[in-house]
């Protein structure tokens, strides 16, 4: 949604290199979350994070690394550890106390190792 | 760990026809959430539901949370082709949300 900056759109990566996928926001919210989804399947949670210099590893935090050492950025670094890379990652932010408790999606960054 | 099971995983309707899809979960769910994902595109949030037995409506899209807070379900009357894409059901409490698979849905004209 508006207010979060997902960059670049498409990536290609050789096997065995890192990558890291951008997020930034200007939404002022205080938590951040990454996603993953594969094709045909939901959402699963990588890493998130509540505040600044904060974060929690998610689901499937294998192969990932984050840090957030500013509220308007919450960057995804996707190492050669991670074993099938290939998908769709959504960044998403959250505004704590908000009514209803709802998380904005940036518009995501599709990842292809070849 | 709390999960939330949504069917059906897909869906093909004829322009004009209902559809619904369902979410459930073993556990009582503190509140239930309604994304809408467009083909290529980002979840979008739709609505929140969080007291048993509530029921929203959007235009043609009915929202119901279970008495039993355990269930919910989407609703869409006289499907359009602009309804196409996948629609997560999600749960949570303040540290992160749990998302169903979705269920895609397919309008044909």
């Amino acid at each position: 949604d508006g207010g979060i900056t997902q960059s670049p759109k498409y990536l290609f990566r050789k096997e065995g290199q890192n990558v890291t996928l951008s997020c930034e926001q200007n939404l002022n919210h205080d938590a951040m979350y990454w996603y993953r989804q594969d094709p045909g399947q939901g959402l699963r949670l990588i890493y998130y994070s509540q505040i600044v210099n904060d974060f929690q590893k998610g689901d499937i935090a294998e192969g990932y690394s984050v840090s957030r050492e500013k509220k308007e950025s919450f960057p995804l670094t996707v190492t050669s550890a991670q074993k099938n890379p290939t998908a769709f990652y959504l960044c998403a932010t959250r505004r704590t106390g908000d009514i209803p408790d709802t998380q904005y999606f940036g518009p995501g960054t599709r990842l292809t190792v070849l | 760990g709390q999960q939330v099971m949504q069917i059906p995983q897909y869906q093909h309707v004829q322009e004009g026809e209902d559809f619904t899809t369902y979410c459930n979960s073993s556990t009582t769910l503190s509140n239930i959430q309604w994304y809408k994902q467009r083909p290529g595109g980002h979840p979008v949030f739709l609505i929140q539901l969080v007291k048993s037995g509530e029921v929203k409506k959007q235009k043609r899209l009915t929202f119901q949370f279970g008495e039993a807070k355990k269930n919910s379900s989407l609703h869409i009357t006289a499907t359009q082709t602009t309804d196409v894409g996948t629609y997560f059901c999600s749960s949570g409490g303040y540290n992160k949300l749990i998302f169903g698979a979705g269920t895609r849905l397919a309008v044909h004209p």
